[in-house]
C-alpha cells in the first residue's frame, strides 16, 4: 500500500480481555517495528522484525506481549490479559531497510477499563 | 542507559517567526539522527535526517544541526506557520536495529 496502515484505530476493552492490533506495512519494506507511546510520553520500543531473521523481541514490557509477522508482510501484535497499564498508543513502523526511511502507521489508541 | 532528552517540553512562538527545538544526546557512538514531526491523532512523520559526518543539513524550511562535541542536536523551522505546531522528536540510532527516541517537544505557533 501506499502507507503502514494499523486497525483498528482505536480500541476499548475490558481489564483481562486479550486484544489484537494488526499493522500493514508498506509493501517491500523488510523491516518492521512496534513502539508504544504512553499519554504525553516519547515511544517506546517493543519488538522489531527484519526479513526472516528471529525477530529482536527485547522491547517487549512482559510475557503478556507478544507478535507475529506472516509472509514477511502483515504483522499482529497481541497483548493477553490486558491491564490498566497497557492503556497507550501502539505505533508500528517499516522501513526497506535497518533505519532508514521510517515510516510509521497513524496507530491504535488502546484504552483498558 | 543510554537515552536522548530534549531540553524544552513546550515551545510557543508567534507566527513568522523562527522556532528552535533542541536535543541532547548521550550516546556517542550515535551515528544517525532524525527528526520527527507529530499531530494530533498521527503517527510520527519523518522531517530530515542527518549522519554523524555531517554537522549540518538543510530542507525545505528546516534545518538540523549536529553538535557531536557537546551531543546536542537541534531543529530550526524558518518562518514558524501554524500548520508546524506539532510534537516533535529526536531519535538516534547507533547502528543497532532501532531508533531510540527522545520524549517531545511540543511546539505553539501563535497567529
Amino acid at each position: 500500500g501506499a502507507g503502514v496502515s494499523q486497525s483498528p484505530s482505536n480500541k476499548v476493552t475490558e481489564k483481562g480481555k486479550d486484544v489484537e492490533l494488526r499493522c500493514d506495512p508498506i509493501s517491500g519494506h523488510t523491516a518492521l517495528y512496534w513502539y508504544r507511546q504512553s499519554l504525553g510520553q516519547g515511544l517506546e520500543f517493543l519488538i522489531y522484525f527484519q526479513g526472516n531473521s528471529a525477530p529482536d523481541k527485547s522491547g517487549l514490557p512482559s510475557d503478556r506481549f507478544s507478535a507475529e509477522r506472516t509472509g514477511g508482510s502483515v504483522s499482529t501484535l497481541t497483548i493477553q490479559r490486558t491491564q490498566q497499564e497497557d492503556s497507550a498508543v501502539y505505533l508500528c513502523a517499516s522501513s526497506p531497510d535497518r533505519v532508514n526511511g521510517y515510516t510509521f502507521g497513524s496507530g491504535t489508541r488502546l484504552t483498558v477499563v | 542507559g543510554e537515552s536522548v532528552g530534549l531540553h524544552l517540553p513546550t515551545l510557543s512562538v508567534q507566527e513568522g517567526d523562527n522556532s528552535i527545538i533542541n536535543c541532547a544526546y548521550s550516546n556517542s557512538a550515535s551515528d544517525y539522527f532524525i527528526w520527527y514531526k507529530q499531530e494530533s491523532g498521527k503517527g510520527p512523520q519523518f522531517i530530515i535526517d542527518i549522519r554523524s559526518n555531517m554537522d549540518k543539513r538543510q530542507g525545505q524550511r528546516v534545518t538540523v544541526l549536529l553538535n557531536k562535541t557537546v551531543k546536542h542536536l537541534s531543529l530550526q523551522i524558518a518562518a514558524t506557520q501554524p500548520g508546524d505546531s506539532a510534537v516533535y522528536f529526536c531519535a538516534e540510532n547507533n547502528a543497532g536495529n532501532m531508533l531510540t527516541f527522545g520524549g517531545g517537544t511540543r511546539l505553539m505557533v501563535k497567529p
